[in-house]
């Protein structure tokens, strides 16, 4: 089955700055990567996903990138501000049943320093 | 206001006592799941569910039952609970992706609230 690794598990960096989390996969098969938020205390929530069929993908401050080659994918956080500070996960769509699939890393918890 | 619930919210358990989490959607969505949260493993899939009367096993099952007699509910089991099965429960939806289009993802998770059960 598919396997994702995540990191780093904690990441903290100053209020401006750039944060980058990465994952690899395991499953070549794998189509589709979301990554999801969870602020202290609530739900995980989509903030952006990229199929398999696109390199980079970007929403204002946040983008992804997805090299298929080497099955990595990264989340780019440009311009951090204090509501960016959560638990990270990415995920990745592998064959694995029909119903969703998804198997996601372990989190990054990242913290933004005033 | 589209959704998904859970209940209980919170609950505490003696092992071997048989309980329930329910889970609701209106989002006519025909995806569901059930996932565990814990410290250091991220979420795991227990069960999963592609519509009425169709379940199938995820990455961590055992210990737990599921049912789907109707499009909107989808409980969880806990037949005989042990102090394992501690941990936060995320019961979630979607749609399929062959409905993906029109500006949504191609296949987000909506995620209910979650509910932390501890057994003693």
């Amino acid at each position: 089955g598919e396997n994702v690794e995540q990191h780093p598990s904690t990441l903290s960096v100053q209020e401006g700055d750039s944060a980058v989390i990465k994952c690899t996969y395991s499953d070549s098969a794998s189509n589709y990567f979301p990554w999801y938020k969870q602020e202290l205390g609530k739900r995980p929530q989509l903030i952006i996903d990229i199929r398999s069929n696109v390199g980079e993908k970007k929403d204002q401050r946040i983008a992804v990138t997805l090299n298929k080659t080497a099955k990595h994918f990264s989340l780019h956080i440009t311009e951090t501000q204090p509501e960016d500070s959560a638990v990270y996960f990415c995920a990745a769509k592998g064959q694995r049943g029909g119903a969703d699939g998804l198997t996601f890393g372990k989190g990054t918890h990242l913290i933004i320093q005033p | 206001e589209a959704q998904v619930t859970q209940n209980p919210r919170y609950l505490i358990t003696v092992t071997g006592k048989k309980l329930t989490v329910t889970c609701s959607q209106n989002m006519n969505h025909e995806y569901m799941s059930w996932y565990r949260q814990d410290p250091g493993l991220g979420l795991r899939q227990i069960y999963y569910s592609m519509n009425v009367e169709v379940t199938d096993k995820g990455d961590v099952p055992e210990g737990y039952k599921v049912s789907r007699k109707e499009k909107r509910n989808f409980p969880l089991i806990l037949e005989s609970p042990s102090p394992n099965q501690t941990s936060l429960y995320f019961c979630a939806s979607s749609l399929p992706p062959r409905l993906a289009g029109g500006g949504r993802s191609y296949n987000e998770q909506f995620f209910g609230p979650g509910t932390r059960l501890t057994v003693l």
